[in-house]
C-alpha cells in the first residue's frame, strides 16, 4: 500500500510570511499533484510534476518533486489571505490506472 | 469551474439504508474515479471506471458499487450505510491514454451524513 504523508497538518500564518509543506513516501511515484480546496469544493489541481529534480514556479508558489520521485514540497511566498485552503498532494502511478493516493492535507490559514 | 457536476450536493440517510450519487463527466472523458473523504481527510481511492467496466479498486467493501454509462457519466452505490460512510463523495473524471490517464478533473463533491 502507497502511503503519502503530509506535513504540516495544520499551519497558521500572518500575511506576508513565507511556508513550506511537505509531502513524503517510501513509494516512487510516476507523477506526485498538489491540489488546493475550497470548503464545499472539490480539489483544484494545482501543477503537476512528472520528472524527479524537477521545480515548477506558479506564482509565489514553488514546486519540487524529490530526485527519486517519493517526495515532493510546496513553497508559499509571502503568503496572502486568498491562499487559505487545504492544501492536498496526490501520487499517481500510470501501472494502476492512474489512481490517485493522497496525503492527508494541510489546512493553511492565512490572516491578514 | 471543471465541467464534472455531481448530484445530489447534500443528502441525509440512516443507518442501513441505501444510496445512489450521481457524476457527469467533462466532455471528452471516458474514464471516472470516485474518492470518499472523511472530514480533516484526505480522499481515499474507492474505484475506477472504464469504457462500462471497473478498472481498479480501492480498500472498500462490496457495499460500494458503481456503474458507468455509455455517455461515461457514472453512479455509486452503497448498501447497509454505517456511520462511517459520512463523508464527502467526490468524482473525478478524465481521460485514458497511452500509458495511463490524463488528469483528473473533480466534481464538487456530494456530502453524505449517516445518522
Amino acid at each position: 500500500t502507497q502511503l503519502l504523508e503530509q506535513s504540516p497538518q495544520f499551519l497558521s500564518i500572518q500575511e506576508g510570511e513565507n511556508l513550506t509543506v511537505y509531502c513524503n513516501s517510501s513509494s516512487v511515484f510516476s507523477s506526485l499533484q498538489w491540489y488546493r480546496q475550497e470548503p464545499g469544493e472539490g480539489p483544484v489541481l494545482l501543477v503537476t510534476v512528472v520528472t524527479g529534480g524537477e521545480v515548477k514556479k506558479l506564482k509565489r508558489l514553488t514546486f519540487q518533486f524529490g530526485d527519486a520521485r517519493k517526495d515532493s514540497s510546496l513553497h508559499i511566498t509571502a503568503a496572502q489571505p486568498g491562499d487559505t485552503g487545504l492544501y492536498l498532494c496526490a501520487g499517481a502511478n500510470n501501472n494502476a490506472g492512474n489512481m490517485l493516493t493522497f496525503g492527508g492535507g494541510t489546512r493553511l490559514m492565512v490572516k491578514p | 469551474e471543471t465541467g464534472v457536476t455531481q448530484s445530489p450536493t447534500h443528502l441525509i440517510k440512516t443507518r442501513g439504508q441505501q444510496v445512489t450519487l450521481r457524476c457527469s463527466s467533462q466532455s471528452g472523458h471516458n474514464t471516472v474515479s470516485w474518492y470518499q473523504q472523511a472530514l480533516g481527510q484526505g480522499p481515499q481511492f474507492i474505484f475506477q471506471y472504464y469504457r462500462e467496466e471497473e478498472n481498479g479498486r480501492g480498500n472498500f467493501p462490496p457495499r460500494f458499487s458503481g456503474l458507468q454509462f455509455p455517455n461515461y457519466s457514472s453512479e455509486l452505490n452503497v448498501n447497509a450505510l454505517e456511520l462511517d460512510d459520512s463523508a464527502l463523495y467526490l468524482c473525478a473524471s478524465t481521460r485514458a491514454i497511452a500509458g495511463g490517464t490524463d488528469t483528473q478533473y473533480f466534481g464538487p463533491g456530494t456530502r453524505l451524513t449517516v445518522l
